[in-house]
């Protein structure tokens, strides 16, 4: 069936990079977009920004824009996303999700079960 | 930006009563929205896409309507398993945004 495996929770420091992968399965992996969001504790949903697996170009929200890196591995169907000069309000559980259409904007049906990141001293 | 707006922040309804949650959004979207059901520790889940198109799998007593800058997703007759989160979510302009939520609780 079509999923989306993340990578286990993850203790990170302040200042340090934290990298999430996404591994892709049961479809075509280059045809939809792969969005990443987060949501930090009791908190909504925060779009961070996208990726296309065809052609590897990536497009960042204005906020993570110069600490966001997101990129893909086509022969293994995986996407990642690191991000770096982590603080404790980066706290957060990290998603992936595929885009419903092959267009970037779009609604996402199927999500990983997300990556939870912690930014402690 | 666009900012979408839901309300109420939290619904309380007793199970088999009919839910109407709203969202608004600061500028037209046209018909480019999406909604989402959240439970405890889990994934959003996709609902309803382009503003009323029940996603694959979804039961018919969710329904969406709306456009421009009002939309409406109606729980017709709640079950136990409805009881979550519900966010909406504007795909007409970059950035995608959410509203804040809503929460659907047991009354």
């Amino acid at each position: 069936q079509v999923q989306l495996v993340q990578s286990g929770a993850e203790v990170k420091k302040p200042g340090a990079s934290v990298k999430v992968s996404c591994k892709a399965s049961g479809y075509i992996f280059t045809v939809y977009y792969i969005h990443w969001l987060r949501q930090a504790p009791g908190q909504g949903l925060e779009l961070m920004g996208w990726i296309n697996p065809n052609s590897g170009g990536t497009k960042y929200t204005q906020k993570f824009q110069g600490r966001v890196t997101m990129t893909r591995d086509t022969s293994i169907t995986t996407a990642y996303m690191e991000l770096s000069g982590l603080r404790s309000d980066d706290t957060a559980v990290y998603y992936c999700a595929k885009t419903l259409t092959g267009y970037d904007d779009d609604g996402f049906d199927i999500w990983g079960r997300g990556t939870m990141v912690t930014v402690s001293s | 930006e666009i900012v979408m707006t839901q309300s109420p922040a939290t619904l309380s309804v007793s199970p088999g009563d009919r839910a109407n949650l709203s969202c608004r959004a600061s500028q037209s979207v046209s018909s480019d929205l999406a909604w989402y059901q959240q439970k405890p520790g889990q994934a959003p889940r996709l609902l309803i896409y382009g503003a009323s198109t029940r996603t694959t799998g979804i039961p018919a007593r969710f329904s969406g309507s709306g456009s421009g800058t009002e939309f409406t997703l109606t729980i017709s007759s709640l079950q136990s398993e409805d009881f979550a989160v519900y966010y909406c979510q504007q795909c007409n302009n970059w950035p995608l945004t959410f509203g804040g939520g809503t929460r659907v609780e047991i009354k």
